[in-house]
Formats: structure tokens, C-alpha cells, sequence
């Protein structure tokens, strides 16, 4: 059980815009504490996606966004494309266990 | 070319021990926290140990495995180290060498090594 709540899968078509959300608590993202994503292409390793809640890194295309509010944050892909097919992890820090945490990671399906 | 390869990694036993590196090349090893992230077969991510720039200032572990496993690092080589033991099955994962940007207690892993396999089985 992941202390920041991913749903396992989301779906959409290409050119759709999709939005994977990351559930925490008042330890974590509601405690103010910055929510970073990743994505993990099949068999690769995890790559910084969207850093500080809503800074892309370069090279990061401007179709990811992310943003946060209360105990929650959202990472939105628009224009939906077959290269995005992937998993995708939100991480936070969380103060009870004095340490980083991962969502369980979501799943993107590209239909 | 920024990089990071981890090795080390293998069968071992259960109750056996295992020590990982992990070389850094294309960038000042010395002025970056670091990092130990793993992911178990078919599961997420898991965060399981981190360092400071300098060995002195911090060392944190996920509590889950406090007391048997150890991060170090060896700036002149280039080196970030995670010494594990009195392994269990449930260990079995890719471990991650992965460097960290932001300020504490916000810090993100910007660049990550592909990983190496670690099989705990008799």
C-alpha cells in the first residue's frame, strides 16, 4: 500500500488529453511538500517528467503539465501520442516517515 | 555524457549479503546529494536510501530497512555504495542509482542509472 494513491491504469486516445491523479495526506502533499513525476517507458529506467509541482525539465515537452491543490496533484498529457504509452509515478516527501515516497504508478494505455 | 552505472548485483541467498556501486561520470559527483531507489518485478517504486554531498551531513533510510542496509559514497572515485544485508526475498528488485537536485526536504532524482538486479533466493 503506496502512502500517495495512483489509479493503476488511464486510457485514452491519440490527441486526447489525459490526467493521472496522486492522492496523499496532510504528512505529504498537504503538508506543502513539492510533488515530482516520472515517467518509466517499458524496460527503462524512471525519467524526471515535471519537477516542484509544475517545472518541466528540458527537453520535457510543454504537452505535461502538473499542478497540486490541498492534499492532491495531477499530472495532464494533451495531445495524446503512442510514445506516451507508459507508467508514470508521483513522488512527494512525507514528514511521519521522514523520508521520499512514490505513488503506486499509473498505467498509461494509449487506445 | 552525464551517466550513472550501478553493478553488483546477483543471486544471493537469503540472510546474505551484497554490495552495490555505482559510477558517476559527466558531472562533479562531489557537489550532489545521491540516491538508492528500487523496484521489486512487475511493482512501483520504492525509495530506499539517501546521501548528502558531503558523507557527514545526512544519511536517510526508508524505515523499513533501517539497520540492514548502509549507504556510503567515496567522492574521489566517484562513487555512491549501498552495503546490504541479512537480505530477504522480498528485496528481490532493480536497484536504482539516481542523483538528486532541490532543496531538503524536496529533493527529485533528475538523473537515473539503468539499474541492477537483485535476486534474493535459495
Amino acid at each position: 500500500q503506496s502512502v500517495l494513491t495512483q489509479p493503476p491504469s488511464v486510457s485514452g486516445a491519440p490527441g486526447q488529453r489525459v490526467t493521472i491523479s496522486c492522492s496523499g495526506s496532510t504528512s505529504n502533499i498537504g503538508a506543502g511538500y513539492d510533488v515530482h513525476w516520472y515517467q518509466q517507458l517499458p524496460g527503462t529506467a524512471p525519467k524526471l517528467l515535471i519537477f516542484g509541482n509544475n517545472n518541466r525539465p528540458s527537453g520535457v515537452p510543454d504537452r505535461f503539465s502538473g499542478s497540486k491543490s490541498g492534499t492532491s496533484a495531477s499530472l495532464a498529457i494533451t495531445g495524446l501520442q503512442a510514445e506516451d504509452e507508459a507508467d508514470y509515478y508521483c513522488q512527494s516527501y512525507d514528514s511521519s516517515l521522514s523520508g521520499s515516497v512514490f505513488g503506486g504508478g499509473t498505467k498509461l494505455t494509449v487506445l | 555524457e552525464l551517466q550513472l552505472v550501478e553493478s553488483g548485483g546477483g543471486l544471493v541467498k537469503p540472510g546474505g549479503s551484497l554490495r552495490l556501486s555505482c559510477a558517476a561520470s559527466g558531472f562533479t559527483f562531489s557537489d550532489y546529494h545521491m540516491n538508492w531507489v528500487r523496484q521489486a518485478p512487475g511493482k512501483g517504486l520504492e525509495w530506499v536510501s539517501s546521501i548528502s554531498y558531503s558523507t557527514s551531513n545526512y544519511i536517510f533510510y526508508a524505515d523499513s530497512l533501517k539497520g540492514r542496509f548502509t549507504i556510503s559514497r567515496d567522492n574521489a572515485k566517484n562513487s555512491l555504495y549501498l552495503q546490504m544485508n541479512s537480505l530477504r526475498a522480498e528485496d528481490t528488485a532493480v536497484y536504482y542509482c539516481a542523483r538528486v537536485l532541490g532543496d531538503y526536504p524536496d529533493w527529485y532524482f533528475d538523473l537515473w542509472g539503468r539499474g541492477t538486479l537483485v535476486t534474493v533466493s535459495s
